[in-house]
C-alpha cells in the first residue's frame, strides 16, 4: 500500500549532526519530486527541503541551508536528510511527504528530532 | 520570500458552512493547497492546487481563489472536521520553493 515511513530522530547536542531516513513503498518513487517538511512543538508547518525526482536539482529553506542536505536513492526508494551543526530551533517533528503539481499528496507519520544539552 | 496569512482560529456551529482565508503575494500567481492536520497526526491534503479533492476526501470540502486570496469553503461542517488548517503555495521566488501559512484552528461548536 502507499506509505512514507521516516526513521531516525532521536535526541542529539547541540552542534551535532543526525541523518533522517523516508522509506517509500506501494509508488514508483523515482517519479516523484520528495519534500521534508517539519513542525516545532505546537507550532504550524515549516517547509524544509524539496528535492526533484532526478536527486540533481535541490532547494532548500533559509533557515537549513548550508546545515542540512537533502539526497535520496532511488534504488531503495528511500529519501534522506543530513542535518549538521544541529540548534534547538531545529526540535520538530520531520516529515517526509510526497511532491506532485498540486501540493503534497502522501506524508509520513513523522520522526521527532529534539536538539538539547 | 513570500508570506501566506490565515486566521489564527474560526468556529462554527454543527452543520453550518465556514471559509477558512489564506493571503499573500503569491496566490496572485501560484494556487494554493489545503491540508488538515488533527492533533498527533500528520497532515493530510485536502484540497489540491488543481482545486481537486482527493480520494476520501468528503465533497463538503470546496476550494476557492480571488486575487491574493485563497479559501477552503466547509459546507455543513461535522465534528470531525475539527482540526488545523493550512494552506500552502508555491513561492514567488521561482525557484520552486513551497510556503505554508501559520495554520487555522477550526473549532465546530
Amino acid at each position: 500500500q502507499l506509505q512514507l515511513v521516516e526513521s531516525g530522530g532521536g535526541v542529539v547536542q547541540p552542534g551535532r549532526s543526525l541523518r533522517l531516513s523516508c522509506t517509500a513503498s506501494g509508488f514508483t518513487f523515482s517519479t516523484y519530486g520528495m519534500d521534508w517538511v517539519r513542525q516545532a512543538p505546537g507550532k504550524g508547518l515549516e517547509w524544509v527541503a524539496l528535492i526533484w525526482n532526478d536527486g540533481i536539482n535541490k532547494f532548500y529553506a533559509d533557515s537549513v541551508k548550508g546545515r542540512f542536505t537533502i539526497s535520496r536513492d532511488n534504488s531503495k526508494n528511500t529519501l534522506y536528510l543530513q542535518m549538521n551543526s544541529l540548534r534547538a530551533e531545529d526540535t520538530a517533528v520531520y516529515y517526509c511527504a510526497r511532491d506532485v503539481d498540486g501540493g503534497f499528496d502522501m506524508w509520513g507519520q513523522g520522526t521527532m528530532v529534539t536538539v538539547s544539552s | 520570500s513570500s508570506e501566506l496569512t490565515q486566521d489564527p482560529a474560526v468556529s462554527v456551529a454543527l452543520g453550518q458552512t465556514v471559509r477558512i482565508t489564506c493571503q499573500g503575494d503569491s496566490l496572485r500567481t501560484y494556487s494554493a493547497s489545503w491540508y488538515q492536520q488533527k492533533p498527533g497526526q500528520a497532515p493530510v491534503l485536502v484540497i489540491s492546487a488543481k482545486n481537486n479533492r482527493p480520494s476520501g476526501i468528503p465533497d463538503r470540502f470546496s476550494g476557492s481563489s480571488s486575487g491574493n486570496t485563497a479559501s477552503l469553503t466547509i459546507t455543513g461542517a461535522q465534528a470531525e472536521d475539527e482540526a488545523d488548517y493550512y494552506c500552502n503555495s508555491r513561492d514567488t521566488s521561482g525557484n520552486r520553493l513551497w510556503v505554508f501559512g501559520g495554520g487555522t484552528k477550526l473549532t465546530v461548536l
